[in-house]
């Protein structure tokens, strides 16, 4: 069974920096491209990041670039999300994502909160 | 950026109704990978539907989806008390977009 379990969320004060983490259980993790996606309270799905399985390529939304940094560790079954710079704007939930051509698992999602 | 735009943002319908919510892309979209999902509150989203019309491992077949291009459509033929939630749309994998995932803004189907 496919399990992806997030954790890492936590309360920043902007400017405060924050890694999450997603572990992958029941596939071979560094065979597919993994995704986080975020969700503001009360507010729709916006897309943050994608890697490829061997970690080899990454892409941002404008709204992270330059302040977040997607990883992957195969060896451990691992994503990550490093966030820096971290403004109330990236108050969310924050969901790990597994793409496997046209069918997305999602996780559960960690909580960030960024306030003073 | 491909634009989803999801109508109409609140359904209110009547357990055993039939729902129909529509998404629109601002331009034509990859039909292999565009999907619908049902998200109810304090829970990640579910997938119900991928590539336009294909129902995701446990979905009832009450949900259907169809379109292709610009024009998607998803369809509830009769509302269970358990299909009140927000649905969203997702597109992907049309090359030389950025960014390459987008989500529709979400239609709220509520108990009339």
């Amino acid at each position: 069974e496919v399990q992806l379990v997030e954790s890492g969320g936590a309360v920043v004060q902007p400017g405060g920096s924050l890694r999450l983490s997603c572990a992958a259980s029941g596939f071979i993790f560094s065979k597919f491209w993994m995704h986080w996606v975020r969700q503001a309270p009360g507010e729709g799905l916006l897309w943050v990041s994608r890697i490829e399985g061997d970690g080899s390529g990454t892409i941002y939304a404008d709204s992270v670039k330059g302040r977040f940094t997607i990883s992957r560790d195969n060896a451990k079954n691992t994503l990550y999300l490093q966030m820096n710079s971290l403004t109330v704007e990236d108050t969310a939930i924050y969901y790990c994502a597994r793409e496997n051509y046209e069918i997305w698992h999602w996780g559960q999602g960690t909580l960030v909160t960024v306030s003073s | 950026e491909i634009v989803l735009t999801q109508s109409p943002g609140t359904l209110s319908l009547s357990p055993g109704e039939r729902a129909t919510l529509s998404c629109r892309a601002s331009r034509s979209v990859v039909s292999r990978y565009f999907a619908w999902y049902q998200q109810k509150p304090g829970q990640a989203p579910r997938l119900l539907i991928y590539s336009a019309s294909s129902r995701a491992t446990g979905i009832p077949d009450r949900f259907s989806g169809s379109g292709s291009g610009t024009d998607f459509t998803l369809t509830i033929s009769r509302l269970e008390p358990e299909d009140f939630a927000v649905y969203y749309c997702q597109q992907y994998g049309t090359s030389g977009t950025s960014p390459p995932v987008t989500f529709g803004g979400g239609t709220k189907v509520e108990i009339k």
